[in-house]
């Protein structure tokens, strides 16, 4: 079955400073795979994916992730923090080939940003 | 264009009550989903719908039944609401397409349970 891991349940860190979320998965095959953001009582948003190709995947606000498939991650990245990338972030694996097309998500990491 | 359109956003229960939570998508995606979302453990999947006419259990599916009424609507009910079931849930649609896949979700159905 597959599953996400995210390690990091909080992270603080300065506005303008670099930023990076970890996210682990398990799955038997090559995976689809995502990042969202949740602000504080909206709904998620999505950041970025990757299917297949390039392995650094550029998203939406300056985010990217990295797929390594020898380490079976997909860690997002910011260079600069803003004070208004304080969200959620959650990453997510998905199996569009088998049937149901189940979308799972890692438990979240919480960015608080500092002035 | 709406998207993903979720209906109640605040809902207060007694024990024991039911309710529907309405979800419609005007994207023409074939996939529907139902999430529950708790503090720590992100979004869990309840029931899924891959196609009209077809529905599926997913992680957390006891409590809970689901309707896919047509292509556009899939509905989610609670028949006798538990506290456990205090949550934000979140109906997604998706679509796969030759540019790739995505999930778009509505803004959330707060539900509590008294």
């Amino acid at each position: 079955a597959q599953s996400v891991t995210q390690p990091d349940i909080h992270i603080t860190v300065s506005e303008g400073a670099s930023l990076e979320l970890r996210c682990n998965y398990s799955y038997g095959a090559t995976p689809y795979l995502f990042w969202y953001v949740q602000s504080p009582g909206q709904g998620l948003q999505l950041l970025l994916k990757y299917f297949s190709g390039d392995t650094l995947v550029q998203g939406i606000k300056g985010f990217e992730a990295e797929f390594k498939r020898s380490q079976s991650s997909f860690n997002l990245r910011k260079p600069s923090v803003h004070w208004s990338d304080a969200a959620e972030y959650f990453c997510a694996v998905a199996n569009f080939k088998a049937a149901g097309n189940k979308l799972t998500f890692g438990g979240g990491t919480r960015v608080l940003v500092k002035p | 264009n709406a998207g993903v359109t979720q209906t109640p956003k605040f809902q207060v229960l007694k024990t024991g009550q039911s309710m529907t939570l309405q979800c419609a998508q005007d994207m023409n995606h074939n996939s529907m989903y139902w999430y529950r979302q708790d503090p720590g453990m992100g979004l869990r999947l309840i029931y899924y719908s891959a196609s009209e006419g077809t529905t599926d259990k997913g992680e957390v599916p006891n409590g809970y039944n689901v309707s896919r009424l047509n292509k556009r609507e899939f509905s989610l009910r609670l028949e006798s609401a538990a506290p456990s079931q205090t949550s934000v849930y979140f109906c997604a649609s998706i679509l796969r397409g030759p540019g790739g896949t995505e999930a778009f979700f509505g803004q959330g159905t707060r539900l509590t349970v008294v």
